[in-house]
């Protein structure tokens, strides 16, 4: 696609659920970043893929999050047994080229845990 | 201490001034540079990378002080569509190789 597509775009669940979040990056954008953003606040790095390298995961925040890339394209992010402190805005990320700061941001998914 | 650091603001300024954001990064080890812009509910886009010799588009000067650990942008004449927040952005060259951003300054021009 032209842009990074991510859905659904807001997302309300109940304390306890487990949501899964999607991210189509550009064609061809190897790759792939997942960031959340809390009210107000800065963008803070959960989890990013490389081609077919092992993903760094460094900035998961706990066991609760996961996530996978199938074939080198479509990335979901995974939380499981949702708390409050989850609700922010979920961004995804692709670039081309994993030296260069050029990232194309999705419009991001609006998790609200009540 | 944050990796990188920025005055939250807000920089309040009328149309047609001249503006300056600095920011600062705690890791000597960062290679490149960068300041994204993000409106209100939306996503942050690249706005210009930082290179060492200071760069130039239009009407927005970035800078680099290695020594220093910061970074700076200026903005001449102010228009009411830059109103957004400044995001400071640094890539290391060891471990962690995604990006990481600063809190952002926000810049509101009046007219």
């Amino acid at each position: 696609g032209a842009g990074v597509s991510q859905s659904p775009s807001n997302k309300v669940t109940e304390k306890g659920k487990d949501v899964e979040l999607r991210c189509d990056p550009i064609s061809g954008h190897t790759a792939l970043y997942w960031y959340r953003q809390s009210l107000g606040q800065g963008l803070e790095f959960l989890i990013y893929f490389q081609g077919n390298s092992a993903p760094d995961k460094s900035g998961l925040p706990s066991d609760r999050f996961s996530a996978e890339r199938t074939g080198g394209s479509v990335s979901t992010l995974t939380i499981q047994r949702t708390q409050q402190e989850d609700s922010a805005v979920y961004l995804c990320a692709s670039s081309a080229d994993r030296e260069f700061g050029g990232y194309t941001f999705g419009s991001g998914t609006r998790l609200t845990v009540v | 201490r944050k990796e990188v650091e920025q005055d939250p603001g807000p920089f309040n300024v009328p149309e047609g001034a001249t503006v300056a954001f600095n920011c600062t990064y705690s890791n000597s080890a960062s290679q490149s540079f960068f300041w994204y812009r993000q409106d209100c509910r939306k996503e942050p886009k690249l706005l210009m990378s930082v290179y060492s010799s200071g760069n130039e588009d239009g009407r927005f000067t970035a800078q680099l002080n290695r020594a220093s650990q910061y970074i700076s942008l200026l903005i001449r004449d102010s228009k009411l569509s830059d109103s957004a927040t400044y995001l400071c952005v640094v890539r290391k060259d060891t471990g962690r190789r995604a990006l990481t951003f600063g809190s952002g300054t926000r810049l509101q021009v009046q007219p």
